[in-house]
């Protein structure tokens, strides 16, 4: 079964850009969410989307925002750059069950560089 | 809110044990998930823990107490592979749906021959 996959692996914008990114979960896999990993912060919750919903919100300004297709893809959209968003961006998925053992599985992230 | 606070970094031997430990402070506790994360890399699961007591998965073993808000992870007969950064991750039901992973800033683990 394959695992998460993200595009791109690299990007490098400029301040004042905007940016898009890619996640595909794993197949059968309904829950996709989003994190910011920085040396400074570690890794941070930006949001969660289940069945085309979101479903949880960190505490992120509203230049961040996501979406989630039928097919469970999820994108998410960084606006008016700044040097502060470069991190590395990883997506996870899990099943989206309300059981307790719900594993999150991580993508290989795209790393962003905002010059 | 949550705050889960683990050590920052740690050296230990080959062939060694190793105990990482981490503590958190949450509401509506929902699990407590171990991870390993290679630099430059995703991190990968290890373990879970929902119930208090010991979870042993081979070399690499996680306890978790709810009344202490506390958790390690037990690493043995450590290898030069195990060097990685171990992150320690709550997450904590709000009613509405289960929480994102609330993760600690990692233990940064080196490995020494």
């Amino acid at each position: 079964k394959a695992g998460v996959t993200q595009t791109p692996r690299y990007l490098i914008k400029t301040r004042g850009q905007q940016v898009t990114l890619s996640c595909s979960p794993i197949s059968g896999h309904r829950s996709v969410s989003w994190y910011q990993q920085t040396p400074g912060q570690g890794l941070q919750f930006l949001f969660e989307y289940f069945s085309e919903t979101q479903r949880n919100k960190g505490n992120f300004p509203g230049r961040f925002s996501g979406r989630q297709f039928s097919n469970s893809r999820s994108e998410m959209n960084v606006s008016t750059l700044e040097l502060g968003d470069s991190a590395l961006y990883l997506c996870a998925s899990r099943k989206g069950l309300a059981g307790r053992k719900d594993t999150q599985y991580f993508g290989p992230g795209t790393r962003l560089t905002v010059l | 809110g949550q705050n889960i606070d683990q050590p920052t970094e740690m050296t230990a031997t080959e062939g060694a044990i190793v105990q990482i430990n981490c503590t958190y402070q949450t509401s509506g506790f929902n699990g407590l998930f171990w991870y390993q994360q290679h630099a430059g890399e995703a991190p990968t699961f290890l373990s879970y823990n929902v119930l208090d007591g010991l979870e042993e998965k081979g070399r690499f073993s996680s306890f978790l107490s709810r009344s202490k808000g506390y958790s390690y992870l037990l690493l043995k007969e450590l290898q030069m592979k195990d060097s990685a950064s171990y992150l320690c991750a709550v997450r904590a039901y709000s009613g509405g749906g289960a929480d994102g992973l609330t993760f600690g800033k990692g233990t940064h683990l080196i490995i020494q021959p």
